[in-house]
């Protein structure tokens, strides 16, 4: 069992839809959990980093914690064709290693 | 500030073969982590390098390896490749070692490897 999962998509939604982005993981020690938004032909870049459980928002982007659950969403509200991408969640392991999921390739429509 | 760079942007080897590739991280950066990405495994930890020296590795074989100079500049170099090799190699500067709690990874466009 991977640490962390990840539904690979691909993910197809209309213009203006409110995207749900999840991942699940099995290690309870984990304790900082980040989003990172890759372009075709370009590097992960990180989008939202939170710690705690709840919600954390920026813009039309929230990040959600659910650590007595092991879950962790990414909500985009109002997507845009500009958020096609693929989405990765990844979190530190004790020892420093970023342990990402597989990634959710998401295309929206205009 | 330049980003994170990498080269060479493509390359093409045969089964065997040996690969270098070089990554710059961004001024003042002194961690360069490597990763391999492909469609199949996703993002995976290769190692960790911080002030010269090896912080962290992957579970990849001793094929792989790599190394950091003294002006944070990093090379990995996978030997006798293997068809399996081929993927997106990816690498990514932080000013302290990855993983902390404020700590963020800026990604460089990496290098694409395929391997005949």
């Amino acid at each position: 069992q991977k640490e962390v999962e990840q539904d690979p998509g691909p993910l197809s939604v209309p213009e203006g839809a409110i995207v749900s982005l999840n991942c699940t993981y099995s290690n309870s020690a984990f304790q900082y959990f980040m989003w990172y938004r890759q372009y075709s032909r370009k590097g992960p870049e990180l989008l939202m980093y939170t710690y705690s459980s709840g919600n954390k928002e920026d813009g039309r982007f929230t990040a959600q914690v659910d650590k007595s659950s092991k879950y962790i969403s990414l909500f985009i509200r109002d997507s845009q064709p500009s958020d096609s991408a693929t989405y990765l969640c990844a979190m530190p392991n004790q020892g420093g290693k970023l342990i990402f999921g597989q990634g959710t390739e998401l295309s929206v429509k205009p | 500030k330049a980003g994170v760079t990498q080269t060479p942007r493509y390359l093409i080897k045969t089964r065997g073969q040996q690969v270098t590739l070089s990554c710059s991280p961004i001024s003042g950066h002194r961690s360069v982590s490597w990763y391999q990405q492909t469609p199949g495994q996703g993002l995976q930890f290769l190692f960790e390098y911080f002030s010269e020296t090896q912080r962290n590795k992957g579970n990849f074989p001793g094929r792989f390896s790599g190394r950091q100079f003294s002006n944070s500049r990093s090379e990995m170099n996978v030997s006798t490749l293997e068809l399996g090799d081929s993927a997106l190699y990816l690498c990514a500067s932080s000013l302290q070692p990855a993983g902390g709690r404020q700590e963020t990874q800026y990604f460089g466009p990496g290098t694409r490897l395929l391997v005949l």
